[in-house]
């Protein structure tokens, strides 16, 4: 069973600190990687995507790649409010096509 | 630019009714997918379609069966629903390869 984990959190974080956020996967042979963000109630939006040649940031949101640990993280910068939500880590565990294993998330709460 | 649409958003049903979950997309995206999201048990893939005229297996299919009746759409049917099918269902599609998948708002579905 290929698995993607999360700590569920929450990650309680001020108001323009930086939120990091983390997930682990188990298929060494994966290769690319997507954040996406849940808002209660909501459907899943993506933040960001990562293939295994890089990181990548985007805006305010860096996500990074630790290939030998197998983690992938994501950071915010200068976290909001309205950041607040549950942030989804997935991982395509199949090569040609895409077939994504999900984390349970991470909920994360902005403070002001 | 409607994305993913799901239809019915909300459904009451008795156990052992049947129904069926639609899902269209405008996107001319190759591969579509249902999954459901339980509390605590993230994004669980049930059935995808890789391309059109192809439908496979995912990580919970007992109790539902999937059609894809064109590249635009792909329906979930429950034949005989169950309490332990009550979840939220989502429905996306991606172009293919490594590009991130996109999502539905959802069907909330609860069975009594």
């Amino acid at each position: 069973q290929k698995e993607v984990e999360q700590n569920s959190g929450p990650l309680s974080v001020p108001e323009g600190a930086i939120a990091s956020l983390n997930c682990t996967y188990s298929d060494r042979g994966s290769q690319s990687f997507f954040w996406y963000r849940q808002y209660s109630g909501k459907s899943p939006e993506l933040i960001m995507f990562i293939y295994s040649n890089g990181d990548k940031e985007d805006g305010r949101f860096t996500a990074q790649l630790n290939k030998a640990s197998q983690y992938v993280s994501l950071l915010i910068r200068d976290s909001q409010p309205s950041d607040s939500a549950t942030y989804l880590c997935a991982v395509n565990i199949e090569g040609g096509f895409q077939k994504l294993v999900f984390g349970t998330g991470t909920r994360l709460l902005v403070s002001p | 630019n409607a994305g993913v649409t799901q239809t019915p958003k909300f459904q009451v049903l008795k156990t052992g009714q049947s129904m069926t979950l639609q899902c269209a997309q405008d996107m001319n995206h190759n591969s579509m997918y249902w999954y459901r999201q339980d509390p605590g048990m993230g994004l669980r893939l049930i059935y995808y379609s890789a391309s059109e005229g192809t439908t496979d297996k995912g990580e919970v299919p007992n109790g539902y069966n999937v059609s894809r009746l064109n590249k635009r759409e792909f329906s979930l049917r429950l034949e005989s629903a169950a309490p332990s099918q009550t979840s939220v269902y989502f429905c996306a599609s991606t172009i293919g390869g490594d590009q991130p998948q996109h999502f539905g708002d959802g069907t909330r579905l609860s069975i009594l």
